[in-house]
């Protein structure tokens, strides 16, 4: 089944410990990208890549890295959680840029205390 | 900021009935994309229209756009109540490789 799969689907944690969420796809797609979901805000794009070794900034870019050292994976890195990153965080695939429509994994809900 | 908006916030109707709902942009697109987002799950996308094309269709759905007023409707027909959701239109520019998501429209289909 061609799919995004994105762990761990909940996570809590305390501020300034490093985690890691990861997002895989099995579509050889070449573009990946991470969204924060805040009430009110709606989606904002934190980072994406367009293939292996390219990544670009997204909106909200601040306090995230991520890695695209395989098309298939493109892991989302909280160097130093804040409470202000607490949020629902979706990964996103789809087959070349913009020009094509997204498929999403099912999503990440992070709470950093 | 590029970020669509759609239009209205929450909209409420009988199962049967036809729901529309609107996506206003600010620049010069590639595509709009419309989503659809049950509680707190991945968005599933729904439909993508061109900049040049006017309307698409696909099952229940109608998408339209009108590039001179920067605006876009989606239209679900004879709605049922599995149709509750959230919808976001989505925005890819012409130029960059970002997509812009508006703050969605809450649909709620009763039975």
């Amino acid at each position: 089944e061609a799919q995004v799969t994105q762990n761990p689907r909940y996570l809590i944690t305390v501020t300034g410990k490093k985690l890691t969420v990861t997002c895989s796809q099995n579509m050889n797609h070449e573009y990946m990208s991470w969204y924060r979901q805040d009430p009110g805000l709606g989606l904002r794009q934190i980072y994406y890549s367009m293939n292996v070794e390219v990544t670009d900034k997204g909106d909200v870019p601040e306090g995230y890295k991520v890695s695209r050292k395989e098309k298939r994976n493109f892991p989302l890195i909280l160097e130093s959680p804040s409470p202000n990153q607490t949020s629902l965080y979706f990964c996103a695939s789809s087959l070349s840029g913009n020009n094509y429509g997204y498929t999403f994994g099912s999503g990440t809900r992070l709470t950093v205390v | 900021s590029q970020q669509g908006e759609e239009d209205p916030q929450a909209l409420s109707i009988q199962e049967g009935e036809n729901a529309t709902m609107n996506c206003s942009y600010k620049t010069s697109i590639n595509n709009l994309q419309w989503y659809r987002q049950n509680s707190g799950r991945g968005l599933v996308h729904l439909i993508l229209i061109r900049s040049n094309e006017r309307e698409k269709h696909s099952g229940r759905l109608r998408v339209t756009l009108d590039t001179s007023k920067k605006s876009s409707s989606l239209l679900i027909t004879a709605s049922r109540a599995a149709d509750t959701a959230s919808y976001f239109c989505a925005t890819a520019l012409n130029t960059g490789n970002q997509f812009y998501f508006g703050t969605g429209t809450s649909l709620t289909v009763i039975p």
